[in-house]
């Protein structure tokens, strides 16, 4: 059965702060890692990772994947209080079928 | 670009009714259509894939007869909960993909069903 396990489950952070979110899973016939932010509603698209050692990079967030551990991280850096949100990673296999881990809470204070 | 639309956006109805939920990319045709469904405080759950024109394959423990899936065209795929029950009561969220391989996929605003 596939498996993703984010850590940690939830964070709570100083506006400012650095913040490293971690992925690990084991799916059948993996393709691609997807990470998403989910505030209110539906997941909004971060990341997509395919190869192994390939930092993404957007603006403070930045993400890598490891296919040799089964792991990804997601970095945010000088964290604002609008990054407050719920993180989920979702590895997909080639069937794009998407699994869900229960998602990283980040809480950033002011 | 990659805008997916869900309607409604809520909905309660009463036990024994069916409800429909539409969703739609916007801005591009989407191949495959995906819906999740997330209950409080957990992560999302594939419930079905469809492919336009083709029968949606469901995933382990779905009611195939119960979440009725129609992917008739490219950028319209719906759900129908048939005779709900409180139990369906949930977030409903679908996602498209603009084609096959390494395609990220794009999510709609979710649909929050309430039986009563």
């Amino acid at each position: 059965e596939d498996k993703v396990v984010q850590s940690p489950l939830s964070l709570v952070v100083h506006e400012g702060d650095t913040v490293t979110l971690n992925c690990s899973y084991e799916v059948t016939n993996f393709r691609s890692l997807l990470w998403y932010k989910q505030e209110k509603k539906a997941p909004t698209f971060l990341f997509m990772l395919t190869s192994s050692g390939i930092e993404k990079k957007s603006g403070r967030l930045s993400s890598i994947l490891d296919k040799k551990e089964l792991f990804s991280i997601l970095n945010i850096t000088a964290t604002q209080t609008g990054d407050s949100a719920i993180y989920l990673c979702a590895p997909q296999s080639s069937g794009d079928k998407l699994t869900f881990g229960t998602g990283t809470r980040l809480a950033v204070r002011p | 670009g990659a805008v997916v639309s869900q309607h409604p956006s809520w909905v309660i109805c009463k036990s024994g009714t069916s409800v429909k939920i539409e969703c739609r990319s916007l801005d591009f045709q989407a191949t495959t259509m995906f819906w999740y469904r997330q209950f409080p405080k957990q992560s999302l759950m594939l419930m079905a894939t469809s492919n336009e024109g083709s029968k949606a394959t469901y995933e382990q423990g779905v009611e195939k007869d119960k979440f009725l899936i129609n992917h008739a065209s490219l950028t319209l795929s719906t759900l129908t909960v048939t005779s709900a029950h409180p139990e369906d009561s949930s977030f409903y969220i679908c996602s498209a993909r603009v084609g096959y391989g390494d395609y990220e996929q794009y999510f709609g605003p979710g649909t929050r069903l309430t039986v009563t």
